[in-house]
């Protein structure tokens, strides 16, 4: 089975840092583009940043740039979210999601909460 | 940025009876290599994450129950529901996949009448 698992969800004050996890199983990780989207309380569904399949290309959307870093260890098959000087707008559920162009299979998400 | 316009944003429909959303791109999202258009359709029920419904504008997923259809080229797209079911209560997300970001509709929320 498919399937994807998200950890490293918590609450965190502003200015702080964390990383978010995403285990991978069922299938070849190192062949997929990985994705981290978030969706903010009661709100629509934002995409992250993305990784292709060896890792040397990244791409953000703007208002992570230069705080956040997507990075993956295939030999582990995993997916991590580094996540520095957060902001309270950050506060989501962040899903990672493997790409097939669309999002073929999501994570059941984890709550990162910015507040003091 | 491409922009995803999803209309209405939220609508009521009675059981057995057709449910039509319809998703607005800023420029065209088909692929001129394949001749496709880089659209899919999401469904998320409340806790849940997103699941893949239609890919490529009208191919339904593995699983997906045959009510759920997709349509349109180019710019303007469509999801429809042709007999809402109870299970069917959710948001629903347009996205495109033919540009960097990957941009989502703001969603629709489709409840029983």
């Amino acid at each position: 089975e498919v399937q994807l698992v998200e950890s490293g969800g918590g609450l965190v004050q502003p200015g702080g840092s964390l990383r978010l996890s995403c285990a991978a199983s069922g299938f070849t990780f190192s062949s997929y583009w990985m994705n981290w989207v978030r969706q903010a309380p009661g709100k629509g569904l934002e995409w992250v940043a993305n990784i292709n399949q060896d890792g040397s290309k990244s791409y953000y959307v703007d208002s992570v740039k230069g705080r956040f870093t997507i990075s993956r260890d295939n030999a582990k098959n995993s997916l991590s979210l580094q996540m520095n000087v957060l902001r309270a707008d950050d506060t989501a559920v962040y899903y990672c999601a493997r790409d097939t162009y669309y999002y073929d299979t999501w994570g059941q998400g984890t709550l990162v909460t910015v507040s003091s | 940025d491409i922009v995803m316009t999803q209309s209405p944003d939220s609508l009521a429909v009675s059981l057995g009876e057709r449910a039509t959303i319809n998703c607005r791109s800023t420029l065209s999202i088909l692929y001129s290599s394949n001749n496709k258009n880089c659209l899919a359709w999401y469904q998320q029920k409340p806790g849940q994450p997103p699941k893949l419904l239609i890919y490529w504008a009208s191919t339904r997923e593995s699983g997906v129950p045959d009510r759920f259809s997709g349509s349109g080229s180019g710019t303007d797209f469509t999801l429809t529901i042709s007999s809402l079911q109870a299970e069917d209560v959710a948001v629903y997300y347009c996205q495109q996949y033919y540009g960097t970001p990957r941009t989502f509709g703001q969603g629709t929320k489709v409840e029983i009448k």
